[in-house]
């Protein structure tokens, strides 16, 4: 049974950066998904961050992209985000999901993490 | 605003049915599987169906999906307490290249 669990610091201070990791048990990150992050700003709705494949396919939220970096760690079977130049918008839970692959586009979430708060403040 | 458009908030009482709507366009759900999460207070999304009409594993046939052209439908019937939850759709957008979700949908069991 796949499992992600995501980890990080719960307090950025704004203009930092903002890194999260996503550590995957019971699946290959190798292994045809996309995996990507999600997140949730307190009392609101979800939101598409980015979703990458092994293969090398990235897709990103444009609204992020210019600050947005996801990478894959297939030796830890993990995954990463950075988000730089964060502000208190970029508060929110976080989640990390593996995305069914689909060869034009990242598809549905299936499995996700239980998601973790990062609040940016001084 | 969401590009995908649902009610804020639908009710019913228990052992009767609702259905959640999710409206877009030919750049989304008209031409890409639709899917639907349920979301408890303080927990992670939950699949519940995914392209458009299918159920994965161990989500009872309470739960049911269609689509229409460039609208999508959530159905539950025999309402519970238990399905007092927000409720997402979530497809691909080709001219966003991203991916969607709807606002959500508060769902009140009264």
């Amino acid at each position: 049974q796949v499992q992600l669990q995501e980890s990080g610091p719960g307090l950025v201070e704004p203009s930092e950066t903002l890194s999260l990791t996503c550590a995957v048990s019971g699946y290959s990150i190798s292994s045809g998904y996309y995996w990507g992050w999600f997140r949730q700003p307190p009392g609101k709705g979800l939101e598409w961050i980015g979703s990458f494949y092994h293969g090398g396919s990235t897709y990103y939220n444009p609204s992020l992209k210019s600050r947005l970096t996801i990478s894959l760690d297939t030796s830890k079977n993990q995954f990463s985000l950075k988000l730089s130049s964060v502000t208190a918008a970029d508060t929110a839970v976080y989640y990390c999901a593996r995305q069914t692959y689909y060869y034009d586009h990242s598809g549905f979430p299936d499995c996700w993490g239980q998601g973790t708060l990062v609040t940016v403040s001084s | 605003q969401s590009v995908l458009t649902q009610p804020p908030s639908v009710s019913a009482a228990p052992g009767q049915k609702v259905t959640i709507s999710c409206s877009g366009s030919t750049s989304n759900i008209g031409n890409y599987y639709v899917s639907w999460y349920q979301q408890l207070p303080g927990t992670a999304p939950k699949l519940l169906i995914y392209e458009n009409n299918q159920r994965p594993s161990g989500i009872p046939d309470r739960f049911s999906g269609s689509k229409s052209g460039t609208s999508a439908t959530l159905g539950i019937t025999g309402l519970q307490t238990g399905d007092e939850a927000d409720y997402y759709c979530e497809t691909w957008d080709r001219t966003l290249s991203a991916v969607l979700f709807g606002g959500g949908t508060k769902l009140t069991v009264l």
